[in-house]
């Protein structure tokens, strides 16, 4: 089916691993983001890509590591988890008109 | 960085009720969107406005842009069960801001309660 999609939906971890959340689209877009989303603070833009192999900084992007080798995937690696990144991560993707297209977000844990 | 300040943070009516959420800034927006998250989902897109003074209708919301492109908001006209969600205004600017354009507030959690 066209569209976004996340996975995992739910990752539970310690502090210190490194985690991998996954990003799919199916529609060529060529931006795509990933978004952290915390009471109090809302949705806050992590690092994004305008293409493949083209990837900057966000608002809040200490700690995650991206890469976009192929233009339908944008993974989030966080590289050794914090207690202070736990919170829902959503990815998006700008379609023509400037919409954003989310995933059904990434609800991680770290203990 | 720019910021995009929605007001109120927290909303509870009851089903029939008439409600406005706002978004403002400082600075002159270039475009604005309004989204829609409902729990456990992504944020999906409600309307985008650009021009100053525009008005745009999508059955009971109305959404306005202000004249001189700093505030927008967003009127429900009798509120029903299913209106329930946080509601998030995101902002572009014309110049200055974030590495990207759009900068999203913290969002307005509607509750309507039947």
């Amino acid at each position: 089916d066209a569209g976004i999609t996340q996975s995992p939906r739910y990752k539970i971890t310690e502090t210190g691993r490194q985690v991998t959340l996954m990003c799919h689209q199916t529609w060529s877009h060529s931006y795509m983001f990933w978004y952290r989303q915390d009471l109090g603070h809302g949705l806050r833009l992590i690092y994004y890509s305008a293409a493949a192999d083209i990837t900057d900084k966000g608002e809040v992007p200490d700690g995650y590591v991206v890469s976009r080798s192929k233009t339908e995937n944008f993974p989030l690696t966080l590289e050794s988890a914090t207690r202070s990144q736990t919170s829902v991560y959503f990815c998006a993707s700008e379609g023509n008109t400037g919409e954003l297209f989310f995933g059904e977000g990434s609800r991680l844990t770290v203990l | 960085t720019q910021l995009l300040e929605q007001s109120p943070q927290f909303l509870s009516i009851q089903e029939g009720e008439n409600l406005t959420v706002y978004c403002n800034s400082s600075s002159v927006f270039s475009s604005l969107q309004w989204y829609r998250q409902e729990p456990g989902e992504g944020p999906v897109l409600l309307v985008t406005v650009v021009t100053g003074g525009e008005v745009k209708k999508l059955k009971r919301l109305t959404f306005q842009f202000g004249d001189a492109r700093k505030d927008s908001s967003l009127h429900i006209t009798a509120a029903q069960p299913g209106d329930t969600g946080l509601y998030l205004c995101a902002g572009a600017w014309e110049s200055g801001g974030s590495n990207y354009k759009l900068t999203f507030g913290k969002g307005t959690l509607l509750t309507v309660n039947p």
